[in-house]
């Protein structure tokens, strides 16, 4: 019974260079949340997904994030143009319908993105 | 959003019990009490939550005072494995949109051995 997996673990790019980070949510899970961790800061919340449906983006940056949970296969989270400041370490959450409300969330072990 | 106040820091000895404090003095009568921890490289783990009645589970214990201004999340014995950053966060239910978990500093735990 495997949790959610994220990949890669740890992700170096050098600035201008594109970031994908891919999120496979539990088995039976429909929804998808991205969370993003800043040296030093605790989590915040992206953006929330459902399959082909992004359902709250209000977390994310107003340029070069974007993000989809397709039909098929995991979600990304794909960041263009990186520069230092969004080194960090990002996390995907997911859940089954609804049962996210007033229930746990199970978050996966994170992606560590470093820009050089 | 209604916040928490945590300490930054605690620290405990294994096998003895853990009484993590949290301060949510403007909890709004619908929001639940979580708590989270996240062990050093790993994301967030749920660990426990309630409304208004002491909840218990297989990892921790939750007491809540009786007005809900603040909680206690109990370790009854502490192992090394509990050192992490606890976190609490309130939850508010209003039409399903409650996924927005605020995490603030949390606090660091230490056991020692």
């Amino acid at each position: 019974n495997a949790g959610v997996m994220q990949n890669p673990r740890h992700l170096v790019r050098r600035r201008g260079q594109e970031a994908r980070l891919r999120c496979s949510p539990m088995k039976g899970h429909s929804h998808v949340y991205w969370y993003r961790q800043l040296p030093e800061e605790g989590l915040k919340f992206m953006v929330y997904l459902q399959k082909e449906n992004i359902i709250d983006e209000s977390g994310m940056p107003k340029e070069r994030f974007s993000a989809e949970f397709p039909k098929e296969g995991p979600s990304i989270l794909r960041i263009q143009q990186v520069v230092r400041g969004d080194s960090a370490a990002y996390f995907c959450a997911s859940s089954p319908k609804d049962r996210g409300r007033n229930y746990g969330y199970t978050f996966g072990s994170g992606t560590r993105l470093t820009v050089v | 959003d209604a916040k928490t106040t945590q300490p930054n820091s605690m620290e405990s000895n294994e096998e003895e019990p853990v009484h993590l404090p949290c301060n949510h003095s403007t909890i709004s009568g619908t929001d639940y009490i979580h708590w989270y921890r996240q062990l050093p490289s790993q994301g967030p783990e749920y660990v426990i939550h309630g409304l208004t009645s002491n909840v218990n589970n297989r990892m921790a214990s939750l007491a809540i005072a009786e007005d809900r201004k603040s909680s206690t999340l109990i370790l009854h014995r502490a192992t090394l494995r509990d050192a992490a950053v606890y976190y609490c966060i309130l939850s508010w239910d209003s039409g399903g949109s409650n996924y927005k978990l605020t995490f603030g500093k949390g606090t660091l735990l230490t056991v020692n051995p």
